[in-house]
């Protein structure tokens, strides 16, 4: 099986920057994926890691170690905006397609 | 292009009934699957279907179906409904389901079993 774990709360200033710890346990890692929603809306795709090392998308940037099976996202520049759900999904090679393993979620408050 | 649509927003059931869902992807998107979302459970896998198959399915009761058309539009069906259920159920698509592809999400259909 698979198991996921990621804090469930975090609290940030606006204008700062936050790390979003995702660790997970899995036989065949075929990528992770970090997807943000807000609340009452849709899961949005943040980015994609499948090799080790950093990822970096504008004020977003997400990193993988493979061996460690650790994943964070990381925002800077916080934006009031930015208040949201933050969710870790780790695929499998026995997986095929689109089975995705979810973690439970960081809800992130970014405050003036 | 059109976002991922899904049908009903709002849906209230009572115990024992069943229900249908509907959800239609984006444009081209052959992948369709399904996630169940609640708050203690976070987001769990239900089933994925390609080309009219299921391809993968998740640890949920035989309760939980589902379906694809030929254009790619998926249903899923819940019968006997129980209060468990009710949760944001979550359909995504993607082009081909391929390893580093990503899933495009709907709004959801927030069921509320009483």
């Amino acid at each position: 099986g698979q198991n996921i774990d990621q804090p469930t709360e975090m609290t940030a200033t606006e204008g700062a920057i936050v790390q979003i710890n995702c660790t997970y346990q899995t036989s065949g890692f075929n990528g992770l994926f970090w997807y943000q929603q807000h609340a009452g809306e849709a899961p949005t795709f943040l980015s994609y890691n499948v090799l080790d090392g950093l990822e970096e998308k504008g004020r977003f940037s997400s990193f993988l170690s493979r061996s460690k099976g650790y994943s964070y996202l990381l925002l800077k520049e916080l934006q009031m905006k930015d208040s949201a759900s933050y969710l870790c999904a780790v695929r499998a090679h026995n997986n095929a397609g689109n089975m995705l393993t979810f973690g439970g979620g960081t809800r992130l408050m970014v405050k003036p | 292009k059109a976002g991922v649509t899904q049908t009903p927003r709002y849906l209230i059931k009572t115990r024992g009934q069943q229900v249908t869902l509907s959800c239609s992807p984006i444009s081209g998107h052959r992948s369709v699957s399904w996630y169940q979302q609640t708050p203690g459970q976070g987001l769990q896998f239900l089933f994925e279907y390609f080309s009219e198959t299921q391809r993968n399915k998740g640890n949920f009761p035989g309760r939980f179906s589902g379906r694809q058309f030929s254009n790619s539009r998926s249903e899923m069906n819940v019968s006997t409904l129980e209060l468990g259920d009710s949760a944001l159920y979550l359909c995504a698509s993607s082009s081909m389901g391929g390893d580093n592809e990503k899933l495009f999400f709907g709004s959801g259909t927030q069921l509320s079993v009483l």
